[in-house]
């Protein structure tokens, strides 16, 4: 059974500080990894998806890493600004039939001004 | 662009009652997604549909079930609501056929059984 973790559940931060958030999986047969962002009491928004064939993908001040077989990814914020502040999650879609998202419990990240 | 739609945003019933909520995927897109993210919780997948065919079930309740119209636009029907149904509900749609299997949310409903 896929499952999926990330550490530390908060992180609190003072603006313009480079980021690192992990996400661990322990089945690493997978189709992809999406990071999503949510604001409180809001809908998913959908940052970064990563094949399992890519290692990376970029968009803006966001960069996903992919290390499938160590069941490991990474989100880079650069620059992190107040606006940043929202839980990140992780999900993945495991290969075997099942195309549904399994989540990690997220990480709650407070960008202070 | 066209996104995933869901109604209604915001629903309260109180407990025993029934709910319907529904989802309406983006166009073309053939597989739509439910899950339930409680209060403090990670979503947790529910129920899936491809073509109108039920393609997977994960902890659905008894109570709860669900069906994918012609139209492609989802329904899922909640009976004898409990206090624990209260949660916010997630419908997302992908395009089936290729290797990216991105799911595109939609805004949730929240649901408050009181």
């Amino acid at each position: 059974k896929q499952e999926v973790t990330q550490i530390p559940a908060a992180l609190s931060v003072p603006e313009g500080e480079n980021l690192v958030l992990n996400c661990s999986f322990t089945d690493s047969a997978i189709y992809n990894l999406q990071w999503f962002r949510q604001d409180p009491g809001k809908g998913l928004t959908s940052l970064l998806l990563i094949q399992s064939s890519q290692r990376e993908q970029t968009s803006g001040r966001l960069n996903a890493s992919l290390d499938k077989s160590s069941g490991r990814s990474t989100l880079y914020i650069a620059a992190s600004q107040p606006g940043d502040s929202a839980t990140y999650l992780c999900a993945v879609v495991s290969q075997g039939g099942s195309e549904k998202l399994v989540f990690g419990k997220g990480m709650k990240l407070t960008v202070n001004p | 662009a066209a996104g995933v739609i869901q109604s209604p945003r915001h629903l309260i019933k109180e407990k025993r009652e029934t709910a319907t909520l529904k989802c309406y995927p983006i166009p073309r897109h053939d597989t739509v997604y439910w899950y339930q993210q409680g209060p403090g919780q990670d979503p947790q997948f529910l129920i899936s549909f491809y073509e109108k065919m039920q393609s997977d079930k994960g902890s659905i309740p008894d109570r709860f079930s669900a069906q994918q119209f012609s139209d492609y636009h989802s329904e899922l029907n909640m009976s004898s609501l409990e206090l624990g149904d209260s949660a916010l509900y997630f419908c997302a749609s992908s395009a089936s056929g290729g290797l990216r299997y991105e799911q595109y949310f939609g805004p949730g409903t929240r649901l408050t059984v009181t």
